[in-house]
């Protein structure tokens, strides 16, 4: 079973500048997450899909991040204008269901944006 | 508040024990998780822990879950090389996982 492709792997912009992140989930996952984390933390979830729609943007800084999930398979996570602080690694993970069922998440490599 | 407290390191002569110990918030928690995290790569489950019970073992892991004091812990035993990594806690709160800082176990010869 393939996993939950990102990419690209690695980005460096310089600031004001913005940029675009990919996720293509596991096939059949109807939950699809985004999730930042900076240097020396956890992750904190930006932003949970259910299909297409939106279950939770909470945390998502919506002042300069958007992310879409038309077709409730992948999605993108764009930021414009970046800024220094949000330097990161991003990660998406994917469930079959959300966790209200105990489906576990599934964990993408990541995309670590370095903003100069 | 939503809080997942660990120490962030920690130390472990290759073949002996580990443990890793985790304080979290929510006492309405259904399930707390041990996630593990190489360089580069994304985060594996390793394991969770439904919160009725108080201990869960997988071969070489031992969690173990005291809810009165809001204590999780993982115990890895022989730990081996191939152990050095991050070790998250995280505990669901409204169908969300909230992650700790994470542990880095530094495996020594």
């Amino acid at each position: 079973e393939a996993g939950v492709a990102q990419s690209p792997r690695y980005k460096i912009i310089e600031k004001r500048q913005s940029v675009a992140f990919w996720c293509n989930p596991i096939s059949g996952h109807a939950t699809l997450y985004w999730y930042q984390q900076i240097l020396g933390q956890g992750p904190k979830l930006l932003i949970q899909f259910q299909n297409n729609g939106v279950v939770d943007d909470s945390q998502l800084p919506k002042d300069r991040f958007s992310a879409e999930r038309l077709k409730g398979v992948d999605s993108t996570l764009k930021i414009q204008p970046a800024k220094l602080e949000d330097s990161a690694v991003y990660l998406c993970a994917s469930s079959l269901e959300s966790l209200a069922n105990d489906n576990e998440q599934f964990f993408g490599p990541g995309t670590r944006l370095t903003v100069l | 508040g939503e809080d997942v407290e660990q120490s962030l390191f920690l130390s472990v002569r290759e073949g002996d024990s580990s443990v890793i110990n985790c304080t979290y918030t929510d006492s309405s928690s259904t399930y707390l998780y041990w996630y593990k995290q190489e360089p580069g790569a994304g985060l594996q489950l390793l394991t969770y822990i439904f919160s009725n019970m108080d201990m869960k073992q997988d071969q070489r892991l031992t969690v173990l879950l005291n809810k009165k004091d809001k204590h999780l812990s993982l115990r890895i035993a022989d730990t081996q090389t191939g152990d050095s990594a991050i070790y998250f806690c995280a505990e669901s709160m409204d169908d969300k996982i909230i992650f700790g800082k994470g542990t880095r176990l530094h495996i020594l010869p």
